[in-house]
């Protein structure tokens, strides 16, 4: 079946970076592209930016700029995200999410939790 | 940066009761590409609706979407206990795409 599975949850000290993984599986990767997506506790869903997966066109939110790299590794049918210079208010599930075009992101990663804490 | 907001933020209900959810854009959602997506406690989204009437594979027929331009509607006809959750409107016509804040539907 169809589906994305994420790295496991991470715990990082300020002023470090993260990287999550997103492998995805049942579909052919080079044809959909994929975003990632974080959710603060209590808060709502916040897009960070995606990735072209046949060619690694990139594009992220201004919010994130200069800090967020997304990228893919198409043998290994596996899209990332590194977050860098971490503070607190990166605490998040950080999901990635399979866009369909004009069919909105119709699959989801399971997320992954990163605590940033000194 | 297209700002969508929801209404009401909390809606309690009881089983088999109509929910009606509003998500309200500050500009034209680009192609109608405006969807519903249902999360429920420690789960990632689930697609409901895009388009802003297409049904998701698996979605129940009780769930339904509509609007255009800049009003748009989420309506369960009849609540099922596993329809208790929290609904996220989102526009992803336009960049950055964004999401509402959310409409948590409680059994009263």
């Amino acid at each position: 079946q169809v589906q994305l599975v994420q790295s496991g949850a991470e715990v990082k000290k300020p002023g470090a970076s993260v990287k999550v993984s997103c492998k995805a599986s049942g579909y052919t990767f080079t044809n959909f592209a994929m975003h990632w997506v974080r959710q603060a506790p209590g808060q709502k869903l916040e897009w960070m930016g995606w990735i072209n997966a046949a060619n690694g066109n990139t594009k992220s939110s201004q919010k994130f700029q200069g800090r967020v790299t997304i990228t893919r590794d198409t043998s290994a049918s596996t899209a990332y995200m590194e977050l860098s210079s971490l503070r607190s208010e990166d605490t998040a599930v950080y999901y990635c999410a399979r866009d369909r075009g004009s069919r909105a992101f119709d699959i989801w990663g399971q997320g992954t939790m990163v605590t940033v804490s000194s | 940066e297209i700002v969508l907001t929801q209404s009401p933020g909390t809606l309690s209900l009881s089983p088999g009761e109509r929910a009606t959810l509003s998500c309200r854009a500050s500009q034209s959602v680009s192609s109608g590409y405006l969807a519903w997506y249902q999360q429920k406690p420690g789960q990632a989204p689930r697609l409901l609706i895009y388009g802003a009437s297409s049904r998701a594979t698996d979605t129940p027929d009780r769930f339904s979407g509509s609007g255009s331009g800049t009003d748009f509607t989420l309506t369960i006809s009849r609540l099922e206990p596993e329809d208790f959750a929290v609904y996220y409107c989102q526009q992803y016509g336009s960049s950055p795409v964004t999401f509402g804040q959310g409409t948590k539907v409680e059994i009263k």
